[in-house]
């Protein structure tokens, strides 16, 4: 199956700075999305970004799908933006396959 | 607003004892997921249903079984749960793929915490 790799594995930010995560996938993709899983556990839809740029607000993602990568900016970080990042990608076969996830801590 | 919903968030069961958990969603999607997540893992697919075709996963354990009556709900059945299957369950939707082939965006509850003694 499709390999898909995150780094760094744990990120500690102090609140303002600006930090950039990493998503490698081994095969081409018809999907890639971008959660953020808060402290309850809960999977926010962050991107739907299979290719190109997106921005909302002060998170945008760049997936450059010829090279199999994609990244998450975070800019002025806050403390509510703590929790654990994933990446996931799909092939064609309806069935998303997760990275090991981003553990973002942000400090007051 | 639309969205996926599920019930109980949190549920107790005893080892051993059938617990069922459920799934609504009001987005009218073809698509319904059901994900495994233990403590700092990513989540693990399960099994999927497009419209009423049932898709397990080969490593998906017998003792995991799941229903869709119609469109709207969707259930996971452990038959007897063990201590390692406590874990947080996630069901999530997807319309399914665009006529150009792209797979569209998976949309998730909130999840059910399931804890067996």
């Amino acid at each position: 199956g499709i390999q898909v790799e995150q780094s760094p594995p744990d990120l500690i930010l102090q609140e303002g700075a600006n930090s950039t995560l990493r998503c490698n996938f081994s095969d081409s993709v018809n999907n890639l999305q971008w959660f953020h899983q808060n402290p309850w556990g809960q999977l926010i839809n962050l991107f739907y970004i299979p290719s190109g740029t997106k921005q909302n607000g002060r998170l945008s993602a760049t997936t450059v799908a010829t090279e199999r990568y994609s990244l998450l900016y975070i800019s002025s970080s806050q403390t509510t933006d703590s929790g654990v990042y994933f990446c996931a990608v799909e092939r064609n076969d309806y069935k998303l396959s997760f990275g090991a996830g981003t553990t973002v801590t942000v400090r007051a | 607003d639309a969205m996926v919903i599920q019930n109980p968030r949190y549920q107790v069961t005893q080892f051993g004892k059938p617990v069922t958990l459920s799934c609504s969603q009001t987005l009218n999607h073809n698509v319904m997921y059901w994900y495994q997540q233990k403590s700092s893992q990513a989540p693990k697919l399960l099994f999927h249903y497009y419209d009423k075709d049932f898709n397990n996963e080969a490593d998906t354990p017998d003792n995991f079984q799941s229903r869709r009556p119609n469109t709207s709900f969707c259930f996971l059945d452990i038959r007897s749960p063990g201590l390692g299957d406590a874990a947080m369950y996630l069901c999530a939707t997807s319309k399914g793929p665009t006529s150009g082939g792209l797979q569209e965006t998976q949309y998730f509850g909130p999840g059910t915490r399931l804890l067996v003694l």
